[in-house]
């Protein structure tokens, strides 16, 4: 079983260009986060969906749009990149919302803006 | 305004036992979790409380005093292989959670 997989696993992008972080996940799992992780701070969650066709804002959505076609993708977008976005994506997924079920983490996207 | 607070660094030798504390003031609180990362990967789950007391998991373990806002990690027989940053989160009334910047820890021989 792969769990969640990311891809890329870096990029260097241009301001100003877009691009979409892939992620995939194969257990089923209704749940899906996508968090940044910057030095000196927690993760931050930028968007999540609770089960397929829907979507929510997390703390720092800016900048960022998401869609759940199906259960097992959650590709995050960046419309058009800033040197803010520069960090390290995780995507997360779990069997539900609510009880004591823990998130699992894919490998993650190092990302840099230039 | 929600904020979990945890020590940024720690050092301690091996063999030996450490303690992490974790404070936290959120929005509700639906359970507290405590992650493992080790540099350049991806954090994987260590323990999770929602009631009050000790839940010990082999050389880990962790307490939680919800009136206290307060929960620590417990780690016993440190071994090299435990030197990471360990992340506390607290799931909140909106069941997402909220994270703290983490603890590096630096074993020693």
């Amino acid at each position: 079983t792969a769990g969640i997989t990311q891809a890329p696993t870096s990029q260097i992008l241009a301001a100003g260009r877009s691009m979409t972080l892939r992620c995939t996940q194969d257990m089923r799992h209704n749940a899906m986060y996508w968090y940044r992780q910057d030095l000196g701070l927690g993760l931050r969650l930028i968007h999540y969906s609770n089960t397929a066709g829907t979507t929510g804002k997390g703390e720092v959505p800016d900048g960022y749009s998401v869609s759940r076609a199906n259960t097992d993708d959650f590709p995050l977008t960046l419309a058009s990149a800033v040197p803010s976005q520069t960090s390290v994506y995780f995507c997360a997924s779990s069997d539900s919302e609510g009880a004591g079920n823990e998130q699992f983490f894919g490998p993650g996207t190092r990302l840099t803006v230039l | 305004g929600q904020n979990i607070d945890q020590p940024t660094e720690m050092t301690a030798t091996e063999g030996a036992i450490v303690q992490i504390n974790c404070t936290y003031q959120t929005s509700g609180f639906n359970g507290l979790f405590w992650y493992q990362q080790h540099a350049g990967e991806a954090p994987t789950f260590l323990s999770y409380n929602v009631l009050d007391g000790l839940e010990e998991k082999g050389r880990f373990s962790s307490f939680l005093s919800r009136s206290k806002g307060y929960s620590y990690l417990l780690l016993k027989e440190l071994q090299m292989k435990d030197s990471a940053s360990y992340l506390c989160a607290v799931r909140d009334s909106n069941y997402q959670l909220i994270w703290g910047a983490g603890t590096k820890l630096i074993i020693k021989p």
